[in-house]
């Protein structure tokens, strides 16, 4: 069974400086994805990043980008230039690439407080 | 339209009432699901449905009941709940086959007592 496993309850970064979030998975697949998802308090979950594991390149999406190091099946995220409306619950997520309306496996989340 | 609508976003529900959760996208999604998150924690996968047909159901209680009537529409029905199921429900989206993302609604709010 797939694992996904965020080992940071809780971070904190000051306003303008980056802050690096934690993801190992557990797979014996070859074919999946990679997501960080957002949930402000406002609850809605939004999409900030997704890895195909087939792409050597680290997906980057302005001030977020991922290290994707396939081979330790760690997936982390760094926000730069951190800004207040980054303040959220952080979730990674993983995803089987061969199923068409397969789950999504969480991690259990890491809350980032961004300090002003 | 990249939207997936819930209402309400608040229920509050004495343990004998029966009532429904709504959910609807017109982004031409085939595949539709039922999350429930509780605080602090990661969403839990309910059901899915594709083509309007049920294809997962992870061992939810028969006090949910979930319906698909047509492409754009998900609801879950809500019968003798437990103080143990408040939660916050998620409704999500994407296409039959694709394997990026889903998107998500804002959920709803369920409150038992």
């Amino acid at each position: 069974a797939q694992t996904v496993t965020q080992s940071q309850p809780e971070m904190s970064v000051q306003e303008a400086e980056t802050v690096t979030l934690s993801c190992t998975y557990d797979t014996s697949e070859s074919d999946y994805y990679l997501f960080w998802y957002k949930q402000p308090p406002s609850r809605q979950m939004i999409l900030v990043i997704r890895q195909e594991a087939y792409k050597q390149q680290n997906a980057t999406e302005n001030r977020f980008s991922v290290n994707f190091q396939k081979a330790a099946k760690s997936f982390s995220l760094k926000i730069s230039d951190s800004q207040l409306g980054d303040a959220a619950m952080y979730f990674c997520a993983y995803r089987r690439g061969s199923s068409n309306t397969g789950k999504l496996i969480f991690g259990q989340g890491t809350t980032l407080q961004v300090k002003p | 339209d990249t939207e997936v609508t819930q209402t309400p976003k608040h229920l509050v529900m004495g343990m004998t009432n029966k009532k429904s959760l709504k959910c609807e996208q017109h982004m031409g999604h085939r595949a539709m699901y039922w999350y429930k998150q509780k605080a602090k924690k990661p969403p839990e996968l309910m059901f899915v449905y594709s083509y309007e047909k049920l294809s997962i159901n992870e061992s939810v209680p028969s006090r949910f009941s979930p319906e698909c009537p047509n492409s754009s529409l998900l609801n879950l029905h809500l019968h003798a709940l437990q103080p143990e199921d408040s939660a916050l429900y998620l409704c999500a989206s994407n296409l039959v086959g694709y394997t990026g993302e889903l998107f998500f609604g804002e959920g709803s709010r369920l409150t038992v007592l």
